[in-house]
């Protein structure tokens, strides 16, 4: 079974530029989250969808950044302008949806660097 | 709102020795926990997790944990360490029977397993 696959695993910008991110979930994965991992601190959720619906963005800071799964597959984060505390971690993650038991899969992350 | 700490940032310990981290929760409803192991520059990795039953909780590469409801803690332990356990080790929480999982993460351990 195929993980879930991100790109770009690296990018490198300046600030004010634009990025976007892509993710691919696990097959027949109802439920997709992006979180946000800065150094020396754990994953913070940034947005959930379910199939292709927003269940959570409360924490996803509308101004610059934003996101889509338009068919309720793949997703892409964007993030426009970029500023430096934009460096981090953009980690994808799936599951199930309703009635799994809260296991969530992990990609192995796009690191963006803002200079 | 869920919150979770992890008390040491950073544990060494000499290889075949045990080791414990260590994790406090908090939240006004029931709960389930998780540890996840995040190898450099990869995503993170279930270990191991407590939805319901016994409190003690066995993982994959001899892990395993203890949810301990009065004292909010569900510490992680292993009784002999190899090199490869070297990694960050993040403790996660989620309300129970929401169906719909989100995962608040600690800020991390990171454990040098030490030849």
């Amino acid at each position: 079974e195929a993980g879930v696959a991100q790109s770009p695993r690296y990018k490198i910008i300046e600030k004010r530029q634009s990025v976007a991110f892509w993710c691919n979930p696990i097959s027949g994965h109802a439920t997709l989250y992006w979180y946000q991992q800065i150094l020396g601190q754990g994953p913070k959720l940034l947005i959930q969808f379910q199939n292709n619906g927003v269940v959570d963005d409360s924490q996803l800071p509308k101004d610059r950044f934003s996101a889509e799964r338009l068919k309720g597959v793949d997703s892409t984060l964007k993030i426009q302008p970029a500023k430096l505390e934009d460096s981090a971690v953009y980690l994808c993650a799936s599951n199930q949806g309703t009635g799994n038991t809260g296991e969530l899969f992990f990609g192995e992350g796009s690191r963006l660097t803002v200079l | 709102a869920q919150s979770v700490t992890q008390l040491d940032s950073q544990v060494p310990v000499f290889e075949e020795a045990p080791v414990e981290l260590r994790c406090n929760y908090s939240s006004s409803v029931s709960v389930y926990l998780f540890w996840y192991v995040q190898y450099p520059n990869q995503g993170l990795q279930l270990l191991l997790k407590y939805l319901s039953g016994s409190t003690l909780v066995k993982g994959i590469n001899g892990f395993e944990a203890e949810f301990n409801k009065s004292q909010t803690s569900f510490h992680l332990r292993k009784p002999s360490v190899h090199i490869s356990d070297t990694a960050e080790y993040f403790c996660a929480v989620t309300p129970s029977g929401a169906g719909s999982y989100q995962l608040t993460f600690g800020k991390g351990t990171k454990l040098s397993v030490i030849p």
